[in-house]
């Protein structure tokens, strides 16, 4: 099946600071999620995107499936963005299963 | 909005009890799914199902089975509990068809402890 590869596993940041996660598969996804896990264990959705570029106020996530990546840019962290950080990949058809990452647990300090 | 409902958010069980974890969705999705999730392991996919009364075993099915009577709730089943399934489990749903997207919602969370 496929492999999915999260980096770096854990980050600490002061308010305000850039950051970017990666996230490389194994194999060819056609179908791609980052998901923000926060304090009380639930799973956000932030973006839906197998392919291109996205942007949602101050993050914003990158594709590049030819090469088997994906990106996730948080900018001017705050600390309501601290919790771990989830990116999942799979293939559409046959229930549309995605295999995750192991996360990144970010600290975003004052 | 999505809304994905699970039946407790924490839940004690003795070992060789049977329990049952619920989860309903409100979207008509037709794919359901269960998942365990581990400190350093992340999300692991038990079993899922694509349509009424269908499942398919998802990478570590053993110890666990489901049911799918509705298409709007799906059941995970612990037949005789043991430590070793004491994690925390989350339900997602998502929808199928051309098109897409085909993103998967979650619930809350049920941390589960088996004693």
């Amino acid at each position: 099946g496929i492999q999915v590869e999260q980096s770096p596993p854990d980050l600490i940041l002061q308010e305000g600071a850039n950051s970017t996660l990666r996230c490389n598969f194994s194999d060819s996804v056609n179908n791609l999620q980052w998901f923000h896990q926060n304090p009380w264990g639930q799973l956000i959705n932030l973006f839906y995107i197998p392919s291109g570029t996205k942007q949602n106020g101050r993050l914003s996530a990158t594709t590049v499936a030819t090469e088997r990546y994906s990106l996730l840019y948080i900018s001017s962290s705050q600390t309501t963005d601290s919790g771990v950080y989830f990116c999942a990949g799979g293939l559409t058809g046959g229930g549309n299963k995605l295999t995750f990452g192991t996360g990144t647990q970010l600290k975003v300090e004052l | 909005d999505v809304k994905v409902t699970q039946s407790s958010r924490y839940l004690v069980k003795r070992t060789g009890e049977k329990v049952f974890l619920e989860c309903v969705q409100d979207m008509d999705h037709e794919n359901m799914f269960w998942y365990r999730q581990d400190p350093g392991l992340g999300l692991r996919l038990i079993y899922f199902s694509y349509d009424v009364k269908m499942k398919e075993k998802g990478d570590i099915p053993e110890g666990y089975s489901v049911s799918r009577e509705k298409k709007e709730r799906f059941s995970l089943i612990l037949e005789s509990a043991s430590t070793n399934q004491t994690s925390m489990y989350l339900c997602a749903s998502s929808a199928e068809g051309q098109g897409g997207p085909y993103e998967q919602y979650f619930g809350p969370g049920t941390r589960l402890t088996v004693t």
